[in-house]
C-alpha cells in the first residue's frame, strides 16, 4: 500500500524557518517525481515544488521561490521541504504527492497524497 | 502564466441527477489536464488525467472531455460520497508550470 507521511509542521514567526520531511512506502520511491502542494485554509490548492528522480531537474511556484528549497533521500524514501524567510501567506497544509508516472518520465499529475503537515506563520 | 478558471462555482444538484463542471484554461493544453475530487479533511484524490483518461480505481461515472481552453468533467448520476470540492490541474509540457483552478463545490440540493 502506497502511503506518504508529513512531519515537521508547526507554528513558526514570519522569518522564520522550517523543514518538513515527508516519509514514503509502499512504492519505488527513486522511480517517481515527488511534490509539494499546499492548501491555505478554506482556500484551494496550490503546486509548491517538484523533484524529479535524480534531483535532476527542480521547480518551483514564483510565489516560494528563492525561499522554499525541495530535496530527496532515496536511500531513506524521503522527502524534504525546507522554508525560510516565512510569511504569514505561507500558512496552510502542505501535502506531499507523488507524480503518476514511474520512470525517468514525469506525467506532472499527482496521484497519491499524504494527509498533510499544518504551517502556521504568526508572531 | 496559464490560468484555469472553473465554473460554477458551487453547483447544487440531488443525488442521482447529473453533473457538469467547467475548467477553462487561458492558453490552449492540448489534453494536458486533470481533475481531482477533495472531500472535507481529506487529500485530494486524482479522478481524471491528460483531459479524459480515469485514474485508477475510479468509477466510470466520471468521465472527463475537452481540449485545448475548454475541458468538462461529467459525474452521470451523483451518488452521496460524490458531494465534495473539485479541481482542476493543468500542466505545461516544459517547464512544468502546475497550477490548480479555483475548485467548483458540487454540494447537495
Amino acid at each position: 500500500e502506497v502511503q506518504l507521511v508529513e512531519s515537521g509542521g508547526g507554528l513558526v514567526k514570519p522569518g522564520g524557518s522550517l523543514r518538513l520531511s515527508c516519509a514514503a512506502s509502499g512504492f519505488t520511491f527513486s522511480g517517481h517525481t515527488m511534490n509539494w502542494v499546499r492548501q491555505a485554509p478554506g482556500k484551494g490548492l496550490e503546486w509548491v515544488a517538484s523533484i524529479t528522480v535524480s534531483s535532476s531537474y527542480i521547480f518551483y511556484a514564483d510565489s516560494v521561490k528563492g525561499r522554499f528549497t525541495i530535496s530527496r533521500d532515496n536511500a531513506n524514501n524521503l522527502l524534504f521541504l525546507q522554508m525560510s524567510s516565512l510569511r504569514a501567506e505561507d500558512t496552510a497544509r502542505y501535502y506531499c504527492a507523488r507524480d503518476i508516472s514511474s520512470g525517468f518520465t514525469s506525467a506532472w499529475y499527482f496521484d497519491f497524497w499524504g494527509q498533510g503537515a499544518l504551517v502556521t506563520v504568526s508572531s | 502564466e496559464v490560468v484555469l478558471t472553473q465554473s460554477p462555482a458551487t453547483l447544487s444538484l440531488s443525488p442521482g441527477e447529473r453533473a457538469t463542471l467547467s475548467c477553462r484554461a487561458s492558453q490552449s493544453l492540448s489534453i494536458y489536464l486533470a481533475w481531482y475530487q477533495q472531500k472535507p479533511g481529506q487529500a485530494p484524490r486524482l479522478l481524471i488525467y491528460d483531459a479524459s483518461i480515469r485514474a485508477t480505481g475510479i468509477p466510470d461515472r466520471f468521465s472527463g472531455s475537452g481540449s485545448g481552453t475548454d475541458f468538462t468533467l461529467t459525474i452521470s448520476g451523483l451518488e452521496p460520497e460524490d458531494f465534495a470540492v473539485y479541481y482542476c490541474q493543468q500542466r505545461r509540457n516544459w517547464p512544468p508550470r502546475l497550477a490548480f483552478g479555483g475548485g467548483t463545490k458540487v454540494e447537495i440540493k
